[in-house]
């Protein structure tokens, strides 16, 4: 079955240094989205991206979908205490409605 | 909107009990999720469903767990006899179908904590 492979899987940066997360697939992608986990918490949706190249941003949040749609990428620009948690990749049947999630990457920041 | 609600919040029980966990959709969603969640495994899809329908039960790890969805606003998991290597953070998401706008965005609930001594 479809799988993506997310990394690092675990990240430490000191607070307002940058981080990107990478997630791949060998597989061309129909659309990928980005979920974020606080700890102890669920996982809550952040984007979605279907386009070819497709780049969006929230604020110091930034996300890229590959030209040939089998990767992505999460970029956080100077990161804050509040970006701990955990950041999944998921990918979208075309088939189905369910998604396949990415093993995430857990991001603690020293402040 | 209240989003998707699930019961209990945390669950302790013994090994070899019965163990019901319980999840409310968020109110005209088509499709349910239950996920399981570990250290060890991450997040795992149970099993799903579409309009009340189980889809895809691949996922089940065994004939212990089962679920239903009686309705479109209710559905159970339940782990009988359960495991202490079913301790996990069980939760459940509902979405709409909107795949012809390329769109299967999850709303999840705040999970279930099951410690299974």
């Amino acid at each position: 079955g479809q799988q993506v492979m997310q990394i690092p899987q675990y990240q430490h940066v000191q607070e307002g240094e940058d981080f990107t997360t990478y997630c791949n697939s060998s597989t061309t992608l129909s659309n990928i989205q980005w979920y974020k986990q606080r700890p102890g918490g669920h996982p809550v949706f952040l984007i979605q991206l279907v386009k070819s190249g497709e780049v969006k941003k929230q604020k110091r949040l930034t996300f890229q979908f590959g030209e040939a749609k089998k990767n992505s990428s999460l970029h956080i620009t100077a990161t804050q205490t509040t970006d701990v948690g955990t950041y999944f990749c998921a990918v979208g049947s075309s088939n189905t409605g369910k998604l396949i999630f990415g093993q995430g990457t857990t991001l603690q920041v020293k402040p | 909107d209240a989003g998707v609600i699930q019961s209990p919040r945390h669950e302790v029980t013994e090994m070899g009990q019965e163990v019901t966990l319980r999840c409310k959709p968020i109110s005209g969603h088509d499709y349910l999720f239950w996920y399981r969640q570990t250290m060890m495994r991450g997040l795992e899809l149970l099993i799903y469903f579409n309009n009340n329908v189980p889809i895809d039960d691949s996922g089940m790890p065994e004939d212990r767990f089962s679920a239903k969805m009686p309705n479109a606003s209710f559905s159970t998991l339940k782990i009988q006899p359960s495991e202490p290597r079913d301790s996990a953070v069980y939760f459940c998401a509902s979405s709409l179908d909107l795949r012809d706008r390329g769109q299967l965005k999850q709303f999840f609930g705040p999970g279930t904590r099951l410690t299974v001594l």
